[in-house]
Parts: C-alpha cells; sequence; structure tokens
C-alpha cells in the first residue's frame, strides 16, 4: 500500500520560503510511470495543483503559471522523497498542502497546514 | 487554463435518495481526464471515479460518472449516512490541472 508522509514547518515567515517533504513507502519516486504532484487548497483559492516531478528516462517538472516564478519540485532518490520549495511567500500562500500520487490523485499525504505570518 | 463549474453548490438530501452532482468545463476535456473526489472535514480528498467514470479501487458501486467534452456528472445512487461531504471535480487533460470549487452534500 503507498502511504505518503509529509513533513515541514507550520509557519513561515513573509518573503521567506516554503519547504516541504514527502517521503513515500510502497512505491518509488523514480518509477517510470508515476507522477507525483503538490496541492494546496485554502477557502479564498479552493484545491490548486502547484506543479509535480516524474521520471521519464529523466526528471521532468512542470508548475502552475500562478506560482511558476517561485516554486522548485524535487526528487530525492536516496531518500525515496520528492519536496516543495515556495519562495517570496505572503499571507495569500497560507493554506493546507497536499503530495499526492498520479493523474488523477489516488494517494494523498496527510496535508500541512502551513501559516504566512511574521 | 480549463475552469470547471459545478453545480448545485449545496445539495440537500436524504439518506436513501438519490444524488446527481454536475460538473461543466470552459473548453472540452479531450480524452475524458476527469476525476471526482469526495472530501470530509480534516480529511484529505479521496478519489472516487477517474477517466470520467471508472471507480477508483476499493469505491462502492453506488457511485458512478459519466458524461464527456464538457459537462460530467457524478451519481450517487442511494445516500449513505457517510456520503455527506464535499465532491470536487478535477481535469487531468492539460496542464495546469484544475480543480471544481465543489458541490456540498448535506442532511435534509
Amino acid at each position: 500500500q503507498v502511504q505518503l508522509q509529509q513533513s515541514g514547518p507550520g509557519l513561515v515567515k513573509p518573503s521567506q520560503t516554503l519547504s516541504l517533504t514527502c517521503a513515500i513507502s510502497g512505491d518509488s519516486v523514480s518509477r517510470n510511470t508515476a507522477v507525483w504532484n503538490w496541492i494546496r487548497q485554502s477557502p479564498s483559492r479552493g484545491l490548486e495543483w502547484l506543479g509535480r516531478t516524474y521520471y521519464r528516462s529523466k526528471w521532468y517538472n512542470d508548475y502552475a503559471v500562478s506560482v511558476k516564478s517561485r516554486i522548485t519540485i524535487n526528487p530525492d532518490t536516496s531518500k525515496n522523497q520528492f519536496s516543495l520549495h515556495l519562495n517570496s511567500v505572503t499571507p495569500e500562500d497560507t493554506a493546507v498542502y497536499y503530495c499526492a500520487r498520479g493523474y488523477a490523485f489516488e494517494f494523498w499525504g496527510q496535508g500541512t497546514v502551513v501559516t504566512v505570518s511574521s | 487554463e480549463i475552469v470547471l463549474t459545478q453545480s448545485p453548490g449545496t445539495l440537500s438530501l436524504s439518506p436513501g435518495e438519490r444524488a446527481t452532482l454536475s460538473c461543466t468545463a470552459s473548453q472540452s476535456v479531450s480524452s475524458n481526464p476527469l476525476a471526482w473526489y469526495q472530501q470530509k472535514p480534516g480529511q484529505a480528498p479521496r478519489l472516487l471515479i477517474y477517466g470520467a467514470s471508472s471507480r477508483a479501487t476499493g469505491i462502492p458501486d453506488r457511485f458512478s460518472g459519466s458524461g464527456s467534452g464538457t459537462d460530467f456528472t457524478l451519481t450517487i445512487s442511494r445516500l449513505e449516512p457517510e456520503d455527506f461531504a464535499v465532491y470536487y471535480c478535477q481535469q487531468y487533460g492539460s496542464s495546469p490541472f484544475t480543480f471544481g470549487p465543489g458541490t456540498k452534500v448535506d442532511i435534509k
């Protein structure tokens, strides 16, 4: 059974970088038919897909236009995990952040509440 | 970007009744990469339907999906107490992969 375990801080100061990690068990981040995503949810923006990483003989990334200038998603094959880095955060980035596997998102992490506040 | 709208915003029904939820896309979702999710408070969304009409693993057969192009429907044939939740549609055919705003199914 695939499990995704998220970790990272719940409070980030404005202008700093939000960093979260999603550890994978029961699958491999580098499996060449898998896709690994970050999604967030807030009352003002609803569910918002942020981006993904996947391996198809080489690594690819795909990001939402709304965050493209600020986001990086990195795989870590040595730890079988992937990470989200969102820089220059503002209070508008306050949300519950989820990692998820798939094109349709069959497996989800538990969610991390991230508040952007000084 | 494909915008998804869902109707109604809220559906008030009794256990045992049939629920019909709609999702409309601003442009055609080619090859029907359309999914439905159920979300309960404090939980991550749960995949119910993918490919517009295929049930995900472990999903009861009272949940069914249909539609193509721009118009999609999720039907719950007979509501069980655990089905009262918020339901979202999502398209994964064209990046960015967008979600609808949700339909809340509550107890009448």
